[in-house]
């Protein structure tokens, strides 16, 4: 029973193309991120949702757009992907967003860009 | 810029031993401190914290230690364990919106 799950797990596809990659989480928490973990091992905050609503919104270009259809889900989509974007992207979820919240994680996505 | 740094990404250490982790961070501002560790294609999960006002927490084996004149934090775990072997993340909030900043990994091996 994951408490937080993405999908997929490997996602590999070509530049231009356009992909998404959803999370969910079952804890009943209120607030979601995304984190990108880049060629040099550092996890990066993207976005962060609360209830729904956009709270942290980093300097990520505009081609990544998350979207949170309710407060278990939180997808990313990306369009017209770049040899950069090739990371492992990891969702997060904490209670309520405080910053003594612990933050839960999933696996990871492993997108690979060719 | 990255404000939080794990200068060592590898760390070998005999079972039964003491391990030490190291992070240094350069916002001055970060008030509460945090370990994540992470196995192969899992993602982080929590270990222990600590806040500002305090020096060192302590938590079973694991010890976080922060010394904020040197903008330092380390992690101490004794006895080290072979399932302690994974990588370690130290984090940093702005006590703001639970926007972390994370460092590099050090990657532990706890050898039997």
């Amino acid at each position: 029973d994951t408490a937080v799950s993405q999908t997929p797990k490997y996602l590999v596809t070509q530049m231009g193309n356009d992909k998404s990659i959803k999370c969910e989480q079952n804890l009943g928490h209120d607030t979601m991120y995304w984190y990108k973990q880049d060629s040099k091992k550092f996890l990066k905050i993207m976005f962060s949702y609360n209830n729904k609503e956009l709270i942290i919104n980093e300097t990520v270009p505009n081609r990544f757009s998350p979207k949170s259809p309710d407060k278990a889900h939180l997808n990313l989509h990306i369009n017209s992907l770049e040899l950069g974007d090739s990371a492992v992207y990891f969702c997060a979820s904490s209670q309520s967003g405080a910053s003594t919240d612990t933050q839960y994680f999933g696996p990871g996505t492993r997108l690979t860009v060719l | 810029d990255q404000q939080v740094k794990q200068n060592s990404p590898s760390l070998s250490v005999q079972e039964g031993r003491i391990s030490i982790l190291n992070c240094d961070y350069t916002n001055s501002m970060f008030d509460y401190f945090l370990w994540y560790k992470k196995y192969p294609a899992e993602g982080p999960t929590f270990l222990i914290s600590i806040s500002s006002i305090k020096d060192k927490n302590e938590d079973g084996r694991f010890t976080v230690f922060l010394n904020k004149s040197a903008k330092h934090l380390s992690l101490h775990i004794v006895p080290s364990q072979p399932g302690d072997s994974a990588v370690y993340f130290c984090a940093a909030s702005l006590g703001n919106f639970n926007k972390f900043y994370f460092g590099s990994g050090t990657k532990l091996n706890v050898k039997p």
